[in-house]
C-alpha cells in the first residue's frame, strides 16, 4: 500500500515568493496533520483536518500560513510571503479515526518531509 | 498548554550498552506512543501504552507509562547501530490530536 505522500521533497526559494507543498494522505484515512520540524523548536503541529474540514489551526504561525483540503485525496499548505525563518522541514501525516470507546490514539503515518530553504 | 519533555536531548553510545529515554509532562495523557525518526525521513510509530503503569517489549526495547499517565520511558538493551535515530514520545487525549515530546537524538557507535 503506498504511504503518506508529500511533494516535493526538497524547496529552496528566495524570501517573498510564494511556496505550496502538497500531500496525499492514505486512502480511508479520516484525518491529515501537517507538521513541521525545527531543530529548535521540534515538531510542531500546524493545523489538522478531519473529512476535509479543518479543526485546530492554533499551530499556524501567521496569516501568511493557509491550508486547504478539497478533498480526501489531497492538501496544500501555502506560504505567501514566504520568509527565511520558515525554512525547516514539514510533515503531512494521516490517520485513521479513533473511533468510539477505542483506547488509545491511532498511529499516525507520516510522509517523508518536504525540507523547505528560504533564502 | 500541555508539554512533553524529553530526557537527554543527546545520547551518544556503543554498540552493546543499554540506555533509558525519559518522556515527562505534567500533564495526564489519556495514551502514550513512542516513534523514531531515521535521516530524511517521517516519524514511524514503535508502540502505543493506554494504562497506567503499562509495560510493552518490542524485541530489546521496553516501553513504559507512568502510573499516573504524566510520563514514559524507553529502554534499549544492547543497542545496536541500528537502533541509531530520534526518538519521540507523543500524547493523545480525547481528540485524535498527538502532542509530540521535545526528542531524543540517539547515536550508537559501532
Amino acid at each position: 500500500d503506498a504511504g503518506v505522500i508529500q511533494s516535493p521533497r526538497h524547496e529552496v526559494t528566495e524570501m517573498g515568493q510564494e511556496v505550496t507543498l502538497r500531500c496525499k494522505p492514505i486512502s480511508g484515512h479520516d484525518y491529515l496533520f501537517w507538521y513541521r520540524q525545527t531543530m529548535m523548536r521540534g515538531l510542531e503541529l500546524l493545523i489538522y483536518f478531519n473529512n476535509n474540514v479543518p479543526i485546530d489551526d492554533s499551530g499556524m504561525p501567521e496569516d501568511r500560513f493557509s491550508a486547504k483540503m478539497p478533498n480526501a485525496s489531497f492538501s496544500t499548505l501555502k506560504i505567501q510571503p514566504s520568509e527565511p525563518r520558515d525554512s525547516a522541514v514539514y510533515f503531512c501525516a494521516s490517520s485513521k479515526n479513533k473511533g468510539q470507546g477505542s483506547s488509545g490514539n491511532q498511529p499516525q503515518h507520516f510522509g517523508d518531509g518536504t525540507r523547505l530553504s528560504i533564502l | 498548554t500541555q508539554l512533553l519533555e524529553q530526557s537527554p536531548q543527546f545520547l551518544s553510545i556503543q554498540e552493546g550498552e543499554n540506555l533509558t529515554v525519559y518522556c515527562n509532562s505534567s500533564s495526564v495523557f489519556s495514551s502514550l506512543q513512542w516513534y523514531r525518526q531515521e535521516p530524511g525521513e517521517g516519524p514511524v510509530l514503535l508502540v502505543t501504552v493506554v494504562t497506567g503503569g503499562e509495560v510493552k517489549k518490542l524485541k530489546r526495547l521496553t516501553f513504559q507509562f507512568g502510573d499516573a499517565r504524566k510520563d514514559s520511558s524507553l529502554h534499549i538493551t544492547a543497542a545496536q547501530p541500528g537502533d541509531t535515530g530520534l526518538y519521540l514520545c507523543a500524547g493523545g487525549g480525547a481528540t485524535n490530536k498527538l502532542i509530540f515530546g521535545t526528542g531524543t537524538l540517539l547515536a550508537v557507535q559501532p
